[in-house]
């Protein structure tokens, strides 16, 4: 049980250049997520998609695009590339767990656009 | 300016200190959710809390929620090195609303 992976772990991209994160869960939730992580900034939510064939946007969806494959992947895109997208990115996934949804992350991407 | 304030922004102490973290809000939250992330690793969810007043405890922290249900502390006694890592705080209503503060970076010195 691997819980929430991502791939790439670190990437560095050129102003333009396009790219894909790619996440996968095994615990079989519904909800998915990606967020952006900045010093001083928290946790930013990107997109969520709430179950398979639905996406929404979320605080800072511009720039990027998302996928949600199957129940088990959702990817997020960077179709052209700029300097205020370097970050670290965490894909999440939840479960409702009495009254509130229980979120568990991946180990993140560390994303830098020179 | 943050939806969620976390203070301090950062705290160091010895091992075997007590220490108190803040998250406030001007907003009512349906439930408050505590994490602590470690260098190069996601966030890992510590503790909700959902109940005005609500006291929860794990080991040596305690987490307790306002009765406002706007904001929360984290108690941690005799801290340890291991306890040393980013707390974030983090409220919202539903699965897709939650909102992180910006956290505090914990050291605690052995």
């Amino acid at each position: 049980n691997a819980g929430v992976t991502q791939t790439p772990k670190f990437q560095v991209l050129k102003t333009g250049q396009s790219m894909t994160l790619q996440c996968a869960q095994d615990m079989n939730h519904n909800s998915m997520y990606w967020y952006r992580q900045d010093p001083g900034m928290g946790l930013r939510l990107i997109y969520y998609s709430a179950s398979e064939g639905t996406t929404d946007k979320g605080e800072v969806p511009n720039g990027y695009n998302v996928s949600r494959l199957n129940k088990r992947e959702f990817s997020l895109r960077l179709e052209s590339a700029a300097p205020s997208q370097t970050s670290v990115y965490f894909c999440a996934s939840s479960q409702l767990a009495g009254r509130s949804y229980e979120q568990y992350f991946g180990p993140g991407t560390r994303l830098t656009v020179t | 300016t943050q939806l969620l304030e976390q203070s301090p922004q950062f705290l160091s102490i010895q091992e075997g200190e007590n220490l108190t973290v803040y998250c406030n809000s001007s907003s009512v939250f349906s439930s408050l959710q505590w994490y602590r992330q470690e260098p190069g690793e996601g966030p890992v969810l510590l503790v909700t809390v959902v109940t005005g007043g609500e006291v929860k405890k794990l080991k040596r922290l305690t987490f307790q929620f306002g009765d406002a249900r706007k904001d929360s502390s984290l108690h941690i006694t005799a801290a340890q090195p291991g306890d040393t890592g980013l707390y974030l705080c983090a409220g919202g209503h539903n699965n897709n609303d939650m909102r992180f503060g910006a956290g505090t970076r914990l050291t605690v010195k052995p």
